[in-house]
C-alpha cells in the first residue's frame, strides 16, 4: 500500500531564505507526483506535476525534484517571502490514478 | 474561466443531525472528486465520478454517507446521520479526465 510521508510537519524561516520540504513515498510504481499548496479557508491550488519519466519541474522560483528509486521528492523555494506562507501537500499518483496525499508541510516565513 | 464552487462554506451541526453539500466543477470537466480533509492530515478520496458514474467509492462510509451528480455535472455529498469524527473540511475537485485536479474553497463541517 502506498504511503507518502512529509517531513518536517512544520517550518519557519527568516524572509529570503533558501529553503527545501520533502517528500517521500513508499512505493516507485507511480504514474506522477504533484506538489500543491494550501492556504486557510482555501482549497488546493498545484504548484507542479512531475511526470514518473522526468527528473524536475520548474515554476518561477520553485523547483520540483523527482527520484523514483529512492522515493523521494522535493520542493526547492529561493528566496522566499511571506507570501509563500501556506501549506505544501504533495501527491502521487497510482497506477489506479488515485492520487495519495502527504499529510503537509505548514510553512511560515518570517518577514 | 470560473472555479469549482462549493457551498456552504461552513456549516455547525448537532451529531445525529443530517448535512448536504453542493459542488459545481469547471465547465466541461468530466471528472469530480470529493475529498474528507481532517485537520492536521492529507486529503482523502471519498468518492470519484466520471460524469454521472461512480468510479471508486471505496473509502465512502455507506452507511452514512451518500454522494450523487445527476446529469454528470453538479454533485451532492450528504452525511446522514452526522458523528463527531465527521468534523473535516470536505473538498471537491474536478479535472477534464485525469492530470491536474482543480479544487474548490471547501465546506469547514463542524459537529458537536
Amino acid at each position: 500500500k502506498q504511503e507518502v510521508t512529509q517531513i518536517p510537519a512544520a517550518l519557519s524561516v527568516p524572509e529570503g531564505e533558501n529553503l527545501v520540504l520533502n517528500c517521500s513515498f513508499t512505493d516507485s510504481a507511480i504514474y506522477n507526483l504533484q506538489w500543491f499548496r494550501q492556504d486557510p479557508g482555501k482549497g488546493l491550488t498545484s504548484l507542479l506535476l512531475i511526470q514518473s519519466s522526468q527528473r524536475e519541474q520548474t515554476s518561477g522560483r520553485l523547483n520540483a525534484s523527482l527520484d523514483k528509486s529512492s522515493g523521494r521528492s522535493t520542493l526547492y523555494i529561493a528566496a522566499s517571502q511571506p507570501g509563500d506562507s501556506a501549506t505544501y501537500l504533495c501527491a502521487v499518483e497510482d497506477s489506479n490514478y488515485q492520487l495519495i496525499w502527504g499529510a503537509g508541510t505548514k510553512l511560515i516565513i518570517k518577514p | 474561466e470560473a472555479g469549482v464552487a462549493q457551498s456552504p462554506r461552513y456549516k455547525i451541526i448537532e451529531k445525529r443531525q443530517s448535512v448536504a453539500f453542493w459542488c459545481n466543477p469547471i465547465s466541461g470537466h468530466a471528472t469530480l472528486y470529493w475529498y474528507q480533509q481532517i485537520l492536521g492530515q492529507g486529503p482523502k478520496l471519498l468518492i470519484q465520478f466520471q460524469n454521472n458514474g461512480v468510479v471508486d467509492d471505496s473509502q465512502l462510509p455507506k452507511d452514512r454517507f451518500s454522494a450523487e451528480r445527476l446529469k454528470g455535472v453538479d454533485s451532492t455529498l450528504k452525511i446522514q446521520p452526522a458523528k463527531l469524527e465527521d468534523s473535516a473540511v470536505y473538498l471537491c475537485a474536478s479535472t477534464r479526465s485525469g492530470g491536474v485536479p482543480y479544487f474548490g474553497p471547501g465546506t469547514r463541517l463542524t459537529v458537536l
